[in-house]
């Protein structure tokens, strides 16, 4: 089945420093990924879209600079966390979508634990 | 978002049937009906969709009511590796496809 690489999976930092989130897809072409946050017993929230070649579209309340995502091929996507800060220690989740214009299922990251001292 | 309501939880024994019920009365015609699964500090894993006809295949089934504002995902026979949390949710096709999480359904399957 079509595999979905995070890397890496869990990062510690200082405040004040940025941190890199690398999402790959390994067999297939993601036109759209997505990333999502999660804290501890809650679900999953969107951040925001991805489209190759394209800015990312971010859900309301969610800071584009803080947040920066690079989609700059078919099969990478990467999220910045910038400046990060205690507050910002969640479990990072990326996702993909193979192709366009149906309703294809998610392939999912195994996710990345940030915590930020 | 058109929005989903699941039970918070719900308890099975090992080898037995488990119906995840889900209410999406606001559902629209182009909306799909998914279901993923997540087990503790992983990422979600894609179960079954579906549209407006049963679906079934090696993981689970999917039951639509006829009107579509339900659905129930069903595993034939629960096993410990099912206990997880089952999310059910509304997406549709196109060039703003995406989905969105609620809170999800969390399984507990006793041996």
């Amino acid at each position: 089945g079509a595999v979905v690489s995070q890397h890496p999976s869990r990062v510690i930092c200082k405040s004040g420093t940025s941190v890199k989130i690398e999402c790959r897809s390994l067999d297939f072409q993601a036109t759209t990924m997505f990333w999502y946050r999660q804290f501890p017993k809650q679900s999953l929230m969107l951040m925001a879209t991805s489209n190759e070649g394209s800015k990312a579209t971010y859900e309301q309340g969610v800071e584009k600079d803080k947040f920066l995502i690079n989609h700059a091929s078919l099969t990478l996507s990467t999220l910045t966390v910038t400046s990060a800060h205690p507050e910002d220690s969640s479990f990072y989740i990326c996702s993909a979508r193979p192709g366009t214009g149906g309703s294809e299922k998610l392939f999912f990251g195994s996710g990345t634990q940030l915590s930020v001292l | 978002d058109a929005k989903t309501t699941q039970p918070n939880s719900m308890e099975s024994n090992e080898e037995e049937p488990v119906h995840l019920p889900c209410n999406h009365s606001t559902i629209s015609g182009t909306d799909y009906i998914h279901w993923y699964r997540q087990l503790p500090s992983q990422g979600p894993e894609y179960v079954i969709h579906g549209l407006t006809s049963n679906v079934n295949n090696r993981m689970a089934s999917l039951a639509i009511a006829e009107d579509r504002k339900s659905s129930t995902l069903i595993l034939h026979r629960a096993t410990l590796r099912d206990a997880a949390v089952y999310y059910c949710i509304l997406g549709s096709g196109g060039s703003n496809y995406k989905l969105t999480f609620g809170k999800g359904t969390l399984l507990t399957v006793n041996p």
